[in-house]
C-alpha cells in the first residue's frame, strides 16, 4: 500500500512569513495529491489538490508543487495569518483504490 | 444536502462494552471509509468500502467491524471496547469521475473514550 511521510510535525512562524510543508509518497502510480486543513475540534476539509499532469497549482495565498520523479509534493502558504493556524494533512491514494492514505499532519502555529 | 453525518459526537464506554458508530452520506458517493485520529499519528485507515456489499481492511482493523448494506450507510462496530480504542473517529466519503480521484468529505467526528 501507499506510505506517506510528512514533515515537519510542527511549524511555528510569525504572521506574514511563509510556511512550507513537505510530503513524500511511495507508490509511483499515485496521481492525486490533496491537502486538508483541520482547525481545532473540527473535521478535515480540502484546501487544495493537484493531479499528476501538472507541476504546480495556486489558489490565492496557497500553492502546491509536485515532483513526480522524486515522489514528493509540498504545500506553500504565503503571507501567513493567525487564522492559518491549524493542522494540515497531505494525502495520496492507497494502492489502486480511491481511498486516501494520510500523512501524520503538521501543526502550523502563526504568531501575531 | 447534509453531506456526511456521523453520530454520536461524544461517547464514553466501559471496557468490554460494544457499540456502533453511525455514518450516513446523501451524496451518492461510492467510496466510504473510517479513520481514527490519535495525537501525532495522523488519520489512520480502519476499514473502507468501494461500494454497497464490499468492504476491506485498512491499516488498523483489529477490534472493529463494518458493513455496507446500502450506498448511504457505513456503520463501524466496536466489538469489545478497550482503552486503546480511545480516539477521535472520522467517517469519510468520496467518488470517482472520468478525471479520476476526488476529495474526501468528512463527518463531524466522534470522540470516544473507553474507561
Amino acid at each position: 500500500g501507499e506510505n506517506v511521510e510528512q514533515h515537519p510535525s510542527t511549524l511555528s512562524v510569525q504572521e506574514g512569513d511563509s510556511a512550507v510543508i513537505k510530503c513524500t509518497y511511495s507508490d509511483s502510480a499515485s496521481n492525486y495529491f490533496p491537502w486538508y486543513k483541520q482547525e481545532l475540534g473540527k473535521r478535515p476539509q480540502l484546501i487544495i489538490d493537484i493531479r499528476s499532469n501538472v507541476g504546480e497549482k495556486k489558489d490565492q495565498r496557497i500553492a502546491v508543487t509536485l515532483n513526480k520523479t522524486a515522489k514528493h509534493f509540498s504545500l506553500h502558504i504565503t503571507e501567513t495569518q493567525p487564522e492559518d493556524s491549524a493542522v494540515y494533512f497531505c494525502a495520496a491514494p492507497s494502492g489502486g483504490s480511491y481511498i486516501p492514505t494520510f500523512g501524520r499532519g503538521t501543526s502550523l502555529i502563526v504568531h501575531p | 444536502n447534509a453531506g456526511v453525518t456521523q453520530t454520536p459526537k461524544f461517547q464514553v464506554l466501559k471496557t468490554g462494552q460494544s457499540m456502533t458508530l453511525q455514518c450516513a452520506q446523501d451524496m451518492n458517493h461510492e467510496y466510504m471509509s473510517w479513520y481514527r485520529q490519535d495525537p501525532g499519528m495522523g488519520l489512520r485507515l480502519i476499514h473502507y468500502s468501494v461500494g454497497a456489499g464490499i468492504t476491506d481492511q485498512g491499516e488498523v482493523p483489529n477490534g472493529y467491524n463494518v458493513s455496507r448494506s446500502t450506498t448511504e450507510d457505513f456503520p463501524l462496530r466496536l466489538l469489545s471496547a478497550a482503552p486503546s480504542q480511545t480516539s477521535v473517529y472520522f467517517c469519510a466519503s468520496s467518488y470517482s469521475t472520468s478525471l479520476d480521484h476526488t476529495e474526501a468529505f468528512f463527518g463531524q467526528g466522534t470522540r470516544l473514550t473507553v474507561v
